[in-house]
């Protein structure tokens, strides 16, 4: 069955740090990965995806995940993080071969950035 | 272009009324999903519709719940006879279907209070 776990419910970081939110998935095929932010009272933002390629995925708001085949992960980084980064960010997985088009959610992590 | 529109955003109903959700997906998207949220919650899936059909309605409560996707016009969530723990927040996402990474554009939401 594919599932996805993001293990922890809330992350703090100070400000300028670098921040990392973890996720892991479990697909049978090859997996198409995605990371949402969700800011308070507000609908769900797409911020990147791993298709296929380079490992290592850019996207919005100067975020960043690696996917690692061998770990099953694909954890969100970015190097330096904004009080504004403060928001909620979920993990989804779809399996390329599902031709449903439906993606498997994580839990959700709580991301708190502190002045 | 204008992203997947969801009206009202706020919606109050007594007890026992019913609640009638609209979701407008993004020009071109065939396949729409909805999803239930309550408060510093993750996401649960509901209901996956294309243009006429309900692939899968799996998340969603067996009573007083349906959806519909018709060939014109935008897709319904109908509440019958609402209870207060139908009260959350009902996000609509669509897909253009041909996208092979299934990616998920989402509306706003709206958000039910039962009183």
């Amino acid at each position: 069955a594919q599932s996805v776990a993001q293990p922890e419910d809330q992350v703090n970081v100070a400000e300028g740090n670098p921040l990392t939110v973890k996720c892991t998935y479990s697909v049978s095929g090859n997996p198409y990965l995605f990371w949402y932010v969700q800011y308070p009272n507000r609908g769900l933002q797409f911020l990147l995806k791993y298709i296929t390629g380079d490992n290592l995925v850019k996207g919005s708001y100067g975020f960043e995940a690696e996917f690692n085949k061998s770990q099953t992960s694909f954890h969100l980084k970015k190097p330096s993080a904004l009080v504004s980064d403060s928001a909620l960010y979920f993990c989804a997985v779809r399996d390329w071969r599902d031709s449903n088009y439906q993606l498997i959610w994580g839990a959700g992590t709580k991301l708190i950035i502190k002045p | 272009n204008a992203g997947v529109m969801q009206n009202p955003r706020h919606l109050v109903r007594r007890r026992g009324q019913e609640a009638r959700l609209r979701c407008s997906p993004v020009k071109g998207h065939s396949h729409v999903y909805w999803y239930r949220q309550l408060p510093e919650e993750g996401l649960k899936f509901m209901v996956y519709l294309q243009k006429e059909n309900i692939i899968d309605e799996s998340g969603m409560p067996k009573e007083r719940f349906s959806a519909e996707f018709p060939k014109e016009g935008p897709s319904i969530l109908r509440i019958q006879q609402v209870v207060r723990g139908d009260s959350a927040a009902y996000f609509c996402a669509s897909s253009p279907g041909t996208a092979a990474s299934g990616e998920q554009y989402f509306g706003p939401g709206t958000r039910l209070t039962v009183t």
